[in-house]
Formats: structure tokens, sequence, C-alpha cells
């Protein structure tokens, strides 16, 4: 069964709009962490931002935010005020409890046009 | 701002051949993984090294493949006989568990070519 689920191949959004890319999730650990990182056409893979199944709110940073509804086992991540740079994959990740690895969803390639 | 590096970025192979990939994570950082990301796929773990040992490892990592840390800044990847179905990025990360998040900071990637 897919641990991370992105149902969205592609996501076009125009410059200066917010985007939602969709991520849910599934287990049955009680702690976990989401991870969302961005795959310029470059190939590097550059960390966005976290969530703690136990955190209390939802992470910021900067113009990224985690939208994290634990009982949808969802966590979207929002891009406000887009920029043509901001055009990658972006992949959703989890880490479960006891265990190092990171889990990736397939990705969703956002281009942002002008 | 410290980072990660791997070299080569690029290594073109023949099949049945040995290949040694390198990495030097972040110097203060413990935890160390490898990834691999066929092109067009989703990134796959590999193996986690921690403490001079595999901490974890999946199913793809198999007796084709050791990890090593030779000294107090590398951390390599090696495969002993490379397939065709090896060809893909393979990315280098580590960790500091200290922070609290967890967060693994990738390397830039090798791109591994088998012919």
């Amino acid at each position: 069964a897919q641990k991370i689920t992105q149902t969205q191949p592609g996501m076009f959004v125009q410059e200066k709009e917010a985007v939602t890319l969709d991520c849910t999730y599934d287990t049955s650990d009680p702690s976990y962490g989401l991870f969302w990182y961005k795959q310029p056409s470059s190939g590097e893979m550059i960390f966005l931002i976290y969530q703690g199944s136990y955190d209390q709110q939802n992470a910021t940073e900067g113009r990224y935010s985690l939208n994290f509804q634990k009982a949808r086992k969802s966590a979207n991540l929002v891009i406000s005020a887009s920029q043509l740079g901001d055009s990658a994959m972006y992949f959703c990740a989890m880490r479960e409890a006891y265990t190092d690895k990171l889990i990736f969803g397939t990705g969703t390639r956002l281009q942002v046009f002008p | 701002e410290p980072e990660v590096t791997q070299t080569p970025s690029h290594q073109v192979t023949q099949m049945g051949q040995e290949v040694i990939l390198r990495c030097v994570p972040i110097s203060n950082h413990l935890y160390f993984y490898w990834y691999r990301q066929i092109l067009g796929q989703k990134v796959e773990f590999l193996v986690s090294f921690y403490n001079n040992e595999i901490s974890e490892k999946s199913e793809i990592f198999d007796d084709q493949f050791s990890v090593e840390r030779p000294d107090g800044s590398n951390f390599t990847l090696k495969i002993r006989s490379t397939k065709l179905e090896d060809s893909a990025m393979y990315f280098c990360a580590s960790s500091d568990k200290g922070t609290g998040t967890y967060e693994q900071y990738f390397g830039p990637g090798t791109r591994l070519t088998v012919t």
C-alpha cells in the first residue's frame, strides 16, 4: 500500500497566485514527521518544510505553509505568491517513528507561468 | 551554509564494473543515508548508517551494495557489479537528530549511467 500519495502529477499556477499541492499519507504510528522537498530541473533535493505529528500548529517557512489535517491524514503544501523560480518537482515524504528513512511520494510537477 | 557534497556529478560505467560514489556529509552530522531516484520516478531509500554501521536498509540494498565511512569526512556507496537497472540518480543525505526535526539534508546527487 502506498504510504505517501500525491495525486496531482502536474499543476499550473500563475505568478503571484497561491497554489496547493496535495499529499495524503498512511501510517499507524502515532509519532511521525512529514516533509516537503523541492527538486528543480538541476536535480538537487531542497528541503522546504517539516511538520511533526504532535505539532499543534501548522508549519510555516516564508512563502511555504503546510496545511496539516491529522484526522484526514493529509499534509498539503501551500505556496503563496508563486514565483517563476518555484517551477519544479515537489515531493512529499514521511518519516515514521523508530526509523530514519524517508518514504517519498511520486511528486507533483509545478509550473508557474507569467 | 554547510552542505552535503557528492562526487562525481555524473558517472558512466559499463555493466559489470564496480563503482564508488562519494559523499561528504555536513561535518557535525552523525546520521548518513543513501537514496536513489530512477529517472522520472520517486526517490527510494537505500540505506542509513550511524556509528560506523548500517542501521537500516531496504530490499534494494542487496549484496551488490556496500557503504563505508573510510575516514572522518567521507561516506561512500559501492556497487560491486553494476547492472543496467542501477542507472539512476544517487543522493547522499545527512542529519543531526539533535535538531528534533530529523531533517535530512541532501547532496546534489550523482547521476550513474550503466551502459
